[in-house]
């Protein structure tokens, strides 16, 4: 099995400030036929499924605000929040779809500070 | 747009079988791989295991001894039953499509809203 592991578990920022959350995986999600990377964030609030942000590890889901982005290739990847708003108090998770059984980390809850 | 949402007994006794449905309106069943995901009160989230409309299946290894996801096309509905559960089956139990047509690696797009299944006597 693939294991995501995020950092970190809790993050507190300041309204307006960046918020960056980071994602490992313990083996390369990058498909070498595509040049790929089977990863992709969402973001859960209370009581709500999660919600899709952002998926191929960068590209930004139709409706996502352009303040969420993310980067990084093979095992590394980071979502970034660039202005923290309010509404994006949440947990975050990752999830590799490159092989089964497809695969989340353990989530990251983002607090206003 | 597609819309998916979870049924099914809220309260399973230990040893029991837990069995949900999922059903899809708004689009047909057809075409896409469509998941089983759960979360323990608190916890993160495990996917199960997956079905596409021709029946194919993927499980969790570590849960395959006890699941069987199944699907009525006729329906538009796609089920799962997990057997022999303990308090640690006790979680929200999710439906999600697949979000890319006829391919089973990719992103969960959309989720049901979820459904609690309590295990406890």
């Amino acid at each position: 099995d693939i294991v995501m592991t995020q950092s970190p578990d809790s993050l507190a920022v300041s309204l307006g400030e960046r918020a960056t959350i980071n994602c490992k995986s313990s083996q390369s999600v990058l498909y070498s036929s595509n040049n790929k990377n089977y990863l992709g964030w969402y973001q859960q609030k209370p009581g709500q499924p999660p919600k899709v942000l952002i998926y191929w590890a960068s590209t930004r889901e139709s409706g996502v605000p352009d303040r969420f982005s993310g980067s990084g290739s093979g095992t590394d990847f980071t979502l970034t929040i660039s202005s923290l708003q309010a509404e994006d108090v949440a947990v975050y998770y990752c999830q590799q779809y490159y092989s089964t059984p497809y695969t989340f980390g353990q989530g990251t809850k983002l607090e206003i500070k | 747009q597609v819309q998916l949402q979870e049924s099914g007994p809220g309260l399973v006794k230990p040893s029991e079988t837990l069995s949900l449905k999922c059903t899809v309106s708004g689009g047909s069943i057809s075409n896409h791989y469509w998941s089983w995901i759960r979360q323990p009160p608190g916890k993160g989230l495990e996917w199960i295991g997956c079905i596409y409309h021709s029946g194919s299946t993927n499980y969790d290894p570590s849960l395959k001894s006890r699941v069987t996801v199944s699907i009525d096309t006729s329906k538009n509905q796609f089920s799962l039953r997990l057997i022999s559960v303990t308090a640690a089956d006790t979680a929200v139990y999710y439906c999600a499509r697949h979000a890319l047509r006829g391919v089973t690696g990719n992103w969960f797009d959309p989720w049901g809203q979820g459904t609690l299944v309590t295990v406890s006597s």
